[in-house]
């Protein structure tokens, strides 16, 4: 059973496009993450979602935008894609508060051309 | 406010060598401390953790022992394989709103036969 499962693995599109990713977790989580890593490897928080509930907001371009249908989902969408925009995107999640590890999914790589 | 410095790499070491990765935090309050391992085209997954001092968090023959004195939390292992070349995370969580999660840069650790 795949616990964090995010889809497409794999996503190349040329700049100015709208792209998604979705992200689905089985573990009865109430929270969820976007992370972006860069070609470096470093690791960005870019939203934090509790219960449907924006709770996590760093600064990133207002061209991504979360959606979180319910709290099993987290997808991410992406308006006018840029060349910069190209790294891979994790989705996580974790219960909320105290000391609890975060499950990561496999990741999306996106490329823009 | 809360950071994780981690040693720079990559690393490059012999099989059976002993390997130590070093981490320092700074937190506000009481963090919980985690190594976390990327395997290469996958997500994240948990190594280890400890919640509070003096904690010893071992996993796949790695240890890390949370150091409040020296705000450290440093990655070992006794003798490495060919299979635990994998970049690796150290991270912090004050269990604040959100459940944030502060990330290191990565090591990247090669071991060749």
């Amino acid at each position: 059973d795949t616990a964090v499962s995010q889809t497409p693995k794999y996503l190349v599109t040329q700049m100015g496009n709208d792209k998604s990713i979705k992200c689905e977790q089985n573990l009865g989580h109430d929270t969820m993450y976007w992370y972006k890593q860069d070609s470096k490897k470093f690791l960005k928080i870019m939203f934090s979602y509790n219960n449907k509930e924006l709770i996590i907001n760093e600064t990133v371009p207002n061209r991504f935008s979360p959606k979180s249908p319910d709290k099993a989902h987290l997808n991410l969408h992406i308006n006018s894609l840029e060349l910069g925009d190209s790294a891979v995107y994790f989705c996580a999640s974790s219960t909320r508060g105290g000391s609890y590890e975060q499950y990561f999914g496999p990741g999306t790589r996106l490329t823009v051309t | 406010g809360n950071s994780v410095t981690q040693m720079e790499g990559p690393v490059t070491l012999s099989e059976e060598a002993f390997l130590t990765i070093n981490c320092t935090y700074t937190a506000t309050g009481y963090p919980s401390l985690f190594w976390y391992v990327q395997y290469p085209g996958e997500g994240l997954q948990l190594l280890l953790k400890a919640t509070k001092a003096d904690d010893k968090g071992s996993n796949k023959g790695f240890e890390a022992t949370y150091r409040k004195e020296t705000t450290s939390f440093h990655l070992e292992k006794g003798s490495v394989q060919v299979s635990d070349s994998a970049v690796y995370f150290c991270a912090l969580s004050d269990g604040s709103t959100g459940n944030q999660f502060y990330f290191g840069t990565g090591t990247s650790l090669t071991v060749i036969p």
